[in-house]
């Protein structure tokens, strides 16, 4: 157990929905980052927040947003879902914001839009 | 090109083979390379962590990286069925006070008992 819960596990939903994303990083870690796993692209990285404030930014479309909160939880926004968004989300965490360290992920949410 | 490069098998080997996982990368600025290993329906979880060329060695892995070369390896000795995960190499390049991570596409593998 990495430390790291993210909810839901599962989610179906239809093409146009929004979906949110939810994940507790480990105690005592500020830096929590969201990556997007498919079978053709791999483990993508969407973005990283420290502390509250946005620190790096990756592929994330325009669709998506995220934002992490006083006590340090974080959340993925997904709207206008489309079919190519179904994979898996993962959100990690680590103690610093510099991205040199290990990365704690979670079990990661399964997003399968029809 | 992309910038890590990981054949995504699948392999498969008999139990106490010798199992070789390369990545290759094409970006100089990569400092430091990691291996995680993701088992079934769970998350990424770092093996090994290393930043100099050469051989790291934990328990019945090692890991060896070629900055010359821009070649890394995990190698897992004397496998076992509890081996059988996705391996996916990771290399981190640092800009000022930020890194970027950049992780292979990883490859699946299976040990047979």
């Amino acid at each position: 157990d990495s430390g790291v819960t993210q909810t839901p596990k599962h989610l179906i939903t239809a093409t146009g929905q929004r979906v949110t994303l939810r994940c507790s990083p480990r105690s005592g870690d500020l830096s929590v980052y969201w990556y997007q796993q498919s079978l053709d692209q791999g483990l993508q990285f969407l973005i990283q927040y420290y502390n509250g404030e946005e620190r790096a930014k990756g592929n994330i479309l325009e669709r998506f947003s995220a934002q992490q909160f006083p006590d340090l939880h974080s959340e993925l926004n997904l709207s206008s879902l489309e079919l190519g968004d179904s994979a898996l989300y993962f959100c990690a965490s680590s103690v610093d914001g510099t991205g040199s360290g290990e990365l704690f992920f979670g079990e990661g949410s399964r997003l399968t839009v029809l | 090109q992309k910038e890590v490069e990981q054949d995504p098998g699948p392999l498969s080997v008999p139990e106490g083979a010798i199992v070789s996982l390369n990545c290759t990368y094409s970006n100089s600025a990569f400092q430091y390379f990691m291996w995680y290993r993701q088992y079934s329906r769970k998350g990424p979880e770092l093996l090994m962590y290393t930043y100099s060329s050469g051989n790291k060695e934990d328990g019945r892995f090692t890991a060896q990286v070629d900055k010359s070369s821009k070649y890394i390896s995990l190698f897992i000795r004397d496998s076992q069925p509890s081996d059988s995960a996705t391996y996916l190499c990771a290399m981190i390049s640092s800009g000022g006070s930020n890194y970027k991570l950049t992780f292979g596409k990883g490859t699946l593998l299976t040990v047979n008992p």
